[in-house]
């Protein structure tokens, strides 16, 4: 059963650089072939950020493109996310989560494993 | 981009049922059968719970269904329970990058 558990700071100063990482256990990194970043502002939805093959091909939203590189690294068997020049409205929880395959077929939109969140808030 | 909009909220009394709807605004992504859906409870992370519209993960309870309409989406909880009181979340996946809807609040009265 794969486990992702995601670290990281838990402050960021505005126009800084998030960084998170997103470690797998109970499988290993090249198990997981599609991974995502999900984000959760407070008390609002829940927004894709990108998703990540275990390639190391990406994919990632329209809207936080210019500002987001996700990487993978098999070694340590985790994915890492970077944010950067974030501001206030980047304060969210955030999760990764595997994006579910069968044998046939991956589901891009299906996640059945998430990390438990990790809280980040930007603020000086 | 498509956006997917969901009901705020819906309420329903233990052992009924209810539907949640989920409508892709972009008629681009009506054809496909991409649609998953989510449970989340308060301080939990999101669960999910439907996937290809109407497929369940293993361990899903069958009180559970998924079905699709043209741009619509829907989410059916049968037999309501207390526990099913929480935030539900339809997903889905077009142009390389994934879209959730609002979110809907489910209410057990």
């Amino acid at each position: 059963q794969v486990q992702l558990q995601e670290s990281g700071p838990g402050l960021v100063k505005p126009s800084g650089t998030l960084s998170l990482t997103c470690a797998v256990s109970g499988g290993s990194v090249s198990s997981t072939q599609w991974l995502s970043w999900v984000r959760q502002p407070p008390g609002k939805g829940l927004e894709w950020i990108g998703e990540i093959y275990h390639s190391g091909s990406t994919n990632y939203n329209p809207s936080l493109k210019s500002r987001v590189t996700m990487s993978i690294d098999k070694s340590r068997s985790h994915f890492s996310l970077k944010v950067i020049s974030v501001t206030a409205a980047d304060t969210a929880i955030y999760y990764c989560a595997r994006v579910y395959c069968s044998s046939a077929n991956c589901y891009l939109e299906a996640f059945d494993a998430w990390g438990q969140g990790t809280m980040v808030t930007v603020s000086s | 981009q498509s956006a997917l909009t969901q009901p705020a909220s819906v309420s329903g009394s233990p052992g009924q049922s209810i539907t949640i709807s989920c409508t892709e605004t972009n008629s681009d992504v009506g054809n496909y059968n991409v649609v998953s859906w989510y449970q989340q409870h308060p301080d939990k992370a999101p669960q999910l719970i439907i996937f290809a519209v109407d497929k369940r993960p293993s361990g899903v309870s069958s009180r559970f269904s998924g079905s699709k309409s043209g741009n619509t989406a829907s989410l059916t909880i049968s037999g309501l329970q207390a526990e099913d009181e929480a935030d539900y979340y339809c997903s889905s996946y077009a142009s390389g990058h994934v879209v959730f809807g609002g979110g809907t609040k489910l209410t057990v009265l």
